[in-house]
């Protein structure tokens, strides 16, 4: 079936240096993308999403790209922390139909923040 | 303000045995979501309640599983026959709409089924 996928599976950064993570999606049919962050032992907490009709969103030290023509996701944290290690994982959902309501993560990639 | 909370934060049974894992939404949060999360995995979606019924329950692998969610606010998750395979951190999350991809959600029970 349809999923989200992520390319790398870790990721290592030194303190203050900036961090992409990335992902690859294969339903074109989604309406919205949504970074979340999962510290141990805790539930996923969201950070940033963007709609299918943008191509790029800014937060807080984070900026969302979205390439609807190689259907490719990505997160860019910036001046990294060590309180940003943890794994992130996207997620995707549709708008109606089967997808309304429920999100469909990818695997997950390991942040490690190195002072 | 409270988050969404889940009891038993650790549950350990034995195959075979029923279990049941509770989920206390934010408080007004209409929509309430369940997640199973293996370890090294991204959590994957089992049921969506809007209000007190179900309206999507098709992430639930089998008959086994069941959810309530009586009064559209506590949620309980339901596993009879439990197996070794059942073992999996269940998520519950909730959000003030079920369009809303910002979904709030607990800190996970961790089932280990023996």
């Amino acid at each position: 079936g349809e999923s989200v996928g992520l390319h790398l599976p870790t990721l290592s950064v030194q303190e203050g240096d900036n961090s992409i993570i990335n992902c690859a999606y294969s339903n074109s049919a989604s309406d919205y993308f949504i970074w979340y962050k999962q510290e141990s032992g805790k539930g996923p907490q969201f950070i940033i999403d963007i709609r299918s009709n943008m191509d790029k969103r800014q937060g807080q030290r984070v900026t969302v790209l979205l390439n609807k023509t190689v259907k490719h996701l990505s997160l860019q944290i910036a001046a990294t922390q060590p309180g940003d290690s943890a794994v992130y994982f996207c997620a995707e959902m549709g708008a109606g139909g089967t997808s309304y309501g429920k999100l469909t993560f990818g695997q997950g990639t390991i942040l490690t923040v190195h002072p | 303000g409270a988050g969404v909370s889940q009891t038993p934060s650790n549950k350990v049974t034995e195959k075979g045995k029923y279990v049941e894992l509770r989920c206390d939404p934010i408080s007004g949060h209409t929509a309430l979501y369940w997640y199973r999360q293996s370890l090294g995995q991204g959590p994957e979606f089992l049921i969506y309640f809007q209000g007190t019924g179900a309206a999507d329950d098709s992430g639930l692998p089998n008959d086994r599983f069941f959810a309530v969610r009586p009064e559209g606010s506590v949620s309980t998750l339901k596993i009879q026959r439990t197996e070794r395979g059942d073992s999996a951190v269940y998520l519950c999350a909730s959000s003030g709409d079920p369009g809303l991809h910002e979904q709030f959600f607990g800190p996970g029970t961790r089932l280990t089924v023996l």
